[in-house]
């Protein structure tokens, strides 16, 4: 049972345009949220983490939309750059205890062509 | 720059053999996990310390594998015996606390183990 889901495997976006990834969840009692980017032979990366008390959070390039009632968020990354390129993963988090490991998603390969 | 350090980073065994994953997190970081990543998935939860104590391993096959943060400084991961399931990327992270809002966790380059 995959209580967080990256449906999409991969996603090709031109240089500059906007890259979109999205992410839904099952589980009512995540509380937050993160998106890790990660290079091959390399550890993840954090990017950017939103709570569920708000909708939006900004970070440069990278804006994360959360919408709670569809138990759906969203990365954006504008522009998209070459370097963007690597597998980006959603994770989510419940803060009600002290155990509090993250539920990844498979993850989506975003690949940014020139 | 304050990292996880992780070693080694590459590990290749034999089925049956015995194999041990060593993790250093970020200076003061007081929770420490351990993360298995099989290829085409994403990571999964194997044990969370918090200081030298176990807060939670329910997702560990404890009839082969075992932690121990015994200074709640690093901790080392052991697998005996390995089998050829647990060929995967065995990824540690590292946190200042645990049950906060906002839980940045900041993971180590990872060990890629392979089982033949």
């Amino acid at each position: 049972d995959q209580q967080v889901k990256q449906n999409s495997p991969s996603l090709s976006v031109q240089e500059g345009r906007i890259s979109i990834l999205n992410c839904d969840y099952t589980n009512s009692m995540f509380d937050y949220f993160l998106w890790y980017k990660k290079y091959p032979a390399e550890g993840p990366t954090f990017l950017i983490s939103i709570s569920s008390i708000k909708d939006k959070n900004e970070d440069g390039r990278f804006t994360v939309f959360l919408n709670k009632s569809a138990k759906h968020l969203s990365l954006h990354i504008v522009p998209s750059q070459p370097g963007d390129s690597a597998v980006y993963f959603c994770a989510a988090g419940d803060s009600g205890g002290g155990a509090d490991g993250l539920t990844f998603g498979k993850g989506t390969h975003l690949i940014i062509q020139p | 720059e304050a990292e996880v350090a992780q070693s080694p980073r590459y590990k290749i065994t034999e089925k049956s053999q015995a194999v041990a994953f060593w993790c250093d997190p970020i200076s003061g970081h007081a929770t420490l996990y351990w993360y298995r990543q099989i290829l085409g998935q994403g990571p999964e939860l194997l044990v969370q310390f918090q200081d030298e104590s176990v807060v939670d391993d329910s997702q560990l096959p404890k009839d082969r594998f075992s932690a121990e943060r015994l200074k709640g400084v690093d901790s080392t991961l052991k697998i005996q015996p390995a089998e050829l399931g647990d060929s995967a990327m065995y990824l540690c992270a590292s946190s200042l606390t645990s049950g906060r809002s906002y839980n940045e966790q900041f993971f180590g380059p990872g060990t890629r183990l392979t089982v033949l």
